[in-house]
């Protein structure tokens, strides 16, 4: 069964560090999505990228964050300058209809220090 | 208005019994009702979704009810086995949005 892939599993950075969280999404898939869930909380939505431009941001998304389509298979997520509240498991997402069957990634544990 | 409430919170049952998960919603935009499923360490899983013109909707073992009138949708799992284990969330999404809006999450655990 296809599956979308993120790297790393786990990242570790300094508080005020960039990072840069990647993904690739299932290869026929359109959409592409950037979720996030802080440890015990409910997953929430930070952006929606389709033909290579936002779709959708949530108030969350603010000027410290950004995606790219770099080629064509990747989809990544950077964080500018992290804070300790960025410490979260965040998750890609992709589906071939804008917001139907969304397929997730397995995430990447960021834990800002 | 944006918020999906569910509960409870956490779940405990028996091996063979019905697992009940409830959610409701304001947003009368929503058209789309999923539900995941999530395994410690691993992303949601979609499990089963439906939309409003529908009342119940039946894969398996588990079961969408959805009642439109009153703004509210519950999870049924018939049956329920130890492999079920794990945190259920429901979901919403606008008409013509991209987003979903989860629900907080239970926690199943079904006892052997």
């Amino acid at each position: 069964e296809p599956e979308v892939t993120q790297t790393p599993s786990h990242q570790v950075t300094q508080m005020g560090q960039e990072v840069i969280l990647r993904c690739v999404p299932i290869s026929n898939h359109l959409y592409f999505y950037w979720y996030r869930q802080i440890l015990g909380q409910k997953v929430e939505f930070l952006v929606s990228f389709y033909n290579n431009e936002i779709s959708e941001k949530s108030e969350i998304f603010d000027d410290q964050f950004s995606v790219e389509r770099p080629d064509g298979s990747n989809f990544t997520l950077k964080i500018r300058s992290t804070k300790l509240e960025d410490s979260a498991m965040y998750f890609c997402a992709s589906s071939d209809r804008q917001g139907y069957g969304y397929t997730f990634g397995s995430g990447t544990r960021l834990t800002v220090v | 208005q944006q918020q999906v409430k569910q509960s409870p919170q956490s779940l405990i049952v028996q091996k063979g019994g019905i697992s009940i998960i409830n959610c409701a919603y304001e947003n009368t935009a929503f058209d789309y009702f999923p539900w995941y499923q999530q395994f410690p360490g691993k992303g949601p899983a979609l499990l089963i979704a439906i939309r409003p013109d529908v009342s119940e909707k039946k894969e398996g073992r588990f079961t969408i009810s959805f009642n439109k009138s009153a703004k509210q949708f519950s999870l049924h799992i018939m049956d329920s086995q130890p492999g079920d284990s794990a945190t259920y969330f429901c979901a919403a999404r606008e008409t013509s949005g991209s987003r979903l809006t989860f629900g907080e999450g239970t926690q199943l655990t079904v006892n052997p």
